[in-house]
This record gives C-alpha cells, sequence and structure tokens, in this order.
C-alpha cells in the first residue's frame, strides 16, 4: 500500500521568506501527484498534479510553484511567501493505472505566515 | 469551474443515522468521492461511486444520481468517533485524477 510522507509537520515563516515543502511516497510505482491547500473555513484547493517526473500543471495563478525531481518526490516552493499562503497543505498520491482508485493523502504540513 | 454545495454543519446524537447531502455541477464528471477529515489531521477515503445506485461499506454507505448532479453519504450507528468534516470531491477526467472538493460538512454527534 502506498505511504505517503511530508515534512515538517508545522512551519511557522516570516512574510518574504522562501518555502520548501516536501513529499515522497512509499509502495507505489508511476503515480499521480497532487499539492493541495485548506486554509481555515475553506474547502481543499488544488494548486499543482503532476503525472510523471518534471510534469507540472498548475490549477490557479499564484505565488508557488512545484517541482518533480524524482518519480516518488514532489515539492512545493516560494520564492517570497505573503500572508495569504497560510493554511494546511497535502500532498496526495494515486496509482496511475488504476483509475478506479482514490486519492490517499500525506499528513500535511500548516503553514502559518507572520 | 465547479460547483460543490454541502451543508456547512450538522448535529445528531449516539445511534443515530444522518444523511450528508451534496450536489455539483461540472463538466468531464468521473466519479464522486467522499472524505473524512478529524481536525488538524488528512483526509482519508470513505467511498466511491461513479455509477448511478448505492455502494455500501459497513456502516457508512453513498448513494450517486449523475442525472441530478447529487450524491449522499450516509452514516448509521453513529459513534462519538464520527464527529468530524465530511468532504464531498468530484473527479473530472480519468488519466489525471483531479478532484474537486466542497467546502466539508462539519458533524457532530452528541451523546
Amino acid at each position: 500500500s502506498q505511504t505517503i510522507h511530508q515534512w515538517p509537520a508545522t512551519l511557522v515563516q516570516p512574510v518574504g521568506s522562501p518555502l520548501s515543502l516536501e513529499c515522497t511516497v512509499e509502495g507505489t510505482s508511476n503515480p499521480n501527484l497532487y499539492w493541495y491547500r485548506q486554509a481555515a473555513g475553506r474547502g481543499l484547493q488544488l494548486l499543482f498534479y503532476s503525472v510523471g517526473i518534471g510534469q507540472i500543471s498548475s490549477e490557479v495563478p499564484q505565488n508557488l510553484s512545484a517541482s518533480r525531481p524524482q518519480d516518488r518526490q514532489f515539492i512545493l516552493s516560494s520564492k517570497k511567501l505573503l500572508l495569504s499562503d497560510s493554511g494546511f497543505y497535502l500532498c496526495a498520491c494515486k496509482d496511475r493505472a488504476d483509475s478506479g482508485q482514490p486519492q490517499h493523502f500525506g499528513d500535511g504540513t500548516r503553514l502559518s505566515i507572520l | 469551474g465547479q460547483n460543490i454545495d454541502q451543508p456547512t454543519e450538522m448535529t445528531a446524537t449516539e445511534g443515530a443515522i444522518v444523511q450528508i447531502n451534496c450536489t455539483y455541477q461540472t463538466s468531464g464528471f468521473n466519479g464522486l468521492f467522499w472524505y473524512q477529515q478529524h481536525a488538524g489531521e488528512a483526509p482519508t477515503f470513505l467511498s466511491y461511486n461513479v455509477l448511478d445506485g448505492l455502494e455500501e461499506k459497513g456502516r457508512f454507505s453513498s448513494f450517486l444520481s449523475r442525472s441530478k448532479g447529487y450524491s449522499y453519504l450516509l452514516l448509521k450507528e453513529l459513534q462519538m468517533k464520527d464527529s468530524a468534516s465530511y468532504l464531498c470531491a468530484v473527479r473530472r477526467g480519468s488519466t489525471l485524477g483531479r478532484l474537486y472538493f466542497g467546502r466539508g460538512t462539519q458533524l457532530t454527534v452528541w451523546p
């Protein structure tokens, strides 16, 4: 079964600082990977998705970027954080070969911008 | 875009049955998912419907009507640990498997 590792679990950063959140997956090959953000009082919003190494698609224009340097690694980055970047960031994984399989989530990173 | 609507809050008592509704409008519909999310934790998968009808999994059942753009999650024999947010999510397309979530329904179960 898939295991999704995210770190750190919590992060407090000043406005204008850079960001790097990492997600790695085990127990699957050729996964689709996703980054979501859950802001206070709002639903999960899809930020980025990737079907393979170096292949990134963005859902919404924003201050963030994503990269996939390895098949099982997905990184969320920012050069300069904004207050509005605060939220709960979740990485999700899905076996690309099985269309009926759900996405499974990592434990998330709670990001607070001061 | 996607319009996914579900009630913000619901309450029920232990042992009761509760139905959480979800309506959606989307193009490229390819399935509807229900997730459970306890406070401060990640969502966990509960159920999935791609065809019309009822899917039963123990105390949890989910129903889908594609023509009406409607789904519900039915929770039976409620327990205190069922207090959580329940998220309705619509999948668009097959290969990409993108999910679009409603804002969630906060269910509180009272003793």
